[in-house]
């Protein structure tokens, strides 16, 4: 079936660096990836939709300078969170749907942040 | 689904018993819904989907019931297992983006 690969799964950093987060499409190609970010025992909170050759669409209330998305291509996403924080830390999780913008959706394994 | 933030409501039922985990959608609209299971430090996996021109849509151990009356999903899970202990997420498909329920945490007492 298909998969999508997320990277790092596991990052520990000092507050105030960049961290990258990437998301892969191994055996699709997606035009449209999903970032979302989980607090622990709670649901997951669509934070942007990324689309491939153009700007990523924000859900309000994300700092679109602090969330930094770019779809350079239609098999990878990267979400870089800029100047971290510890409020920062949290599980981020991408998806891709298989067809389109609307198909079955796939998720990657998640990434865990954690800004000491 | 909406996630409102709050905290995971809870379902513990024994092993072989049944399980039905709900949710509740807010837009009339959404066309595509899917049942989603998230174990402990993982992301989410796809269990099984249904559009909103079907009522029912069954799966190995597993059916989804929808009611666009009530606008609410059900998933059913048969003959729970230790390995069916997990999260469950409903989504809906609103427009192009997917928004998903608050969840519930399954616990299988064996």
């Amino acid at each position: 079936g298909a998969v999508v690969s997320q990277h790092p799964s596991r990052v520990i950093c000092k507050s105030g660096t960049s961290v990258k987060i990437e998301c892969r499409s191994l055996d699709f190609q997606a035009t449209t990836m999903f970032w979302y970010r989980q607090f622990p025992k709670q649901s997951l909170m669509l934070m942007a939709t990324s689309n491939e050759g153009s700007k990523a669409t924000y859900e309000q209330g994300v700092e679109k300078d602090k969330f930094l998305i770019n779809h350079a291509s239609l098999t990878l996403s990267t979400l870089t969170v800029t100047s971290a924080h510890p409020e920062d830390s949290s599980f981020y999780i991408c998806s891709a749907p298989l067809q389109g913008a609307t198909g079955e959706l796939f998720f990657g394994e998640g990434s865990r942040l954690t800004v000491l | 689904g909406e996630s409102v933030g709050l905290h995971l409501p809870t379902l513990s039922v024994q092993e072989g018993d049944n399980s039905i985990i709900n949710c509740a959608y807010s837009n009339s609209a959404s066309d595509y819904f899917i049942w989603y299971k998230q174990e402990s430090g993982k992301g989410p996996q796809f269990i099984i989907d249904i559009r909103s021109n079907m009522d029912k849509r069954q799966g190995q151990r597993v059916t989804v019931l929808l009611n666009k009356t009530v606008k609410h999903l059900s998933l059913q899970i048969a003959a729970t297992q230790p390995g069916d202990s997990a999260v469950y997420f409903c989504a809906d498909l609103t427009g192009n983006q997917f928004y998903f329920g608050t969840g519930t945490s399954l616990t299988v007492i064996p």
